[in-house]
């Protein structure tokens, strides 16, 4: 079965300095891998995603991702935060289900910022 | 922008009664969806909706949880009898293939 591990609990970053969220899965075949981040109140928006072709992948709000195979991760990255960045960060790997496909949710990293 | 909506932002019930959670996806998409999220643990999959049928659904979902498309429109979850363990934040998402977009969600609360 498919999981994601995201080791991190919470991240705490200044404004302005570059940040690396963790995220390691587990999964049988190429994976499609995404990112997303819910704000308070709010629901999940996708970042970005990963089916197939170049690792590096870019995604709204300057945030990237590679996919590393070698080390089953995907590890979101930006190299300048902004406090409104501060939110919940959800990595998941989705498996291909009747036309669609299913994500499996980490635990989601919790980003505070400070001033 | 259109994005997916979710009525009411908060359900608070008791055991054994039966809720039912509102959503109004994106009206070009195919695909819907249902999560759950108890409070501290993971996003969960409950059931993908397509044409319909339901397509996929998780151990999650079981006799207690229905889903319907009514009206062409709406995409509504009922629970038929709470249990204090459905307490959690429930949302919904349409899509197309590669991209789900989620609505802000309903937090039920079974007392």
């Amino acid at each position: 079965a498919q999981s994601v591990t995201q080791p991190d609990i919470h991240i705490t970053v200044s404004e302005g300095a570059s940040l690396e969220l963790r995220c390691n899965y587990s999964y049988g075949a190429t994976p499609y891998l995404f990112w997303y981040v819910q704000s308070p109140g709010q629901g999940l928006q996708l970042l970005l995603k990963y089916f197939s072709g170049d690792t590096l992948v870019q995604g709204i709000k300057g945030f990237e991702a590679e996919f590393k195979r070698s080390q089953s991760s995907f590890n979101l990255r930006k190299p300048s935060v902004h406090w409104s960045d501060a939110a919940e960060y959800f990595c998941a790997v989705g498996e291909a289900s009747g036309g669609s496909y299913i994500p499996t949710f980490g635990r989601g990293t919790s980003l505070i910022v400070h001033p | 922008e259109p994005e997916v909506t979710q009525t009411p932002s908060h359900q608070v019930t008791q055991m054994g009664q039966e809720v039912i959670l509102r959503c109004v996806p994106i009206s070009n998409h195919l695909y819907f969806y249902w999560y759950r999220q108890i409070l501290g643990q993971k996003v969960e999959f409950l059931v993908s909706f397509y044409n319909n049928e339901i397509s996929e659904k998780s151990e999650i979902f079981d006799d207690q949880f229905s889903v319907e498309r009514p009206d062409g429109s709406n995409f509504t979850l009922k629970i038929r009898s709470t249990k204090l363990e459905d307490s959690a934040m429930y949302f919904c998402a349409s899509g197309r293939y590669d991209e789900q977009y989620f609505g802000p969600g309903t937090r039920l609360t079974v007392t």
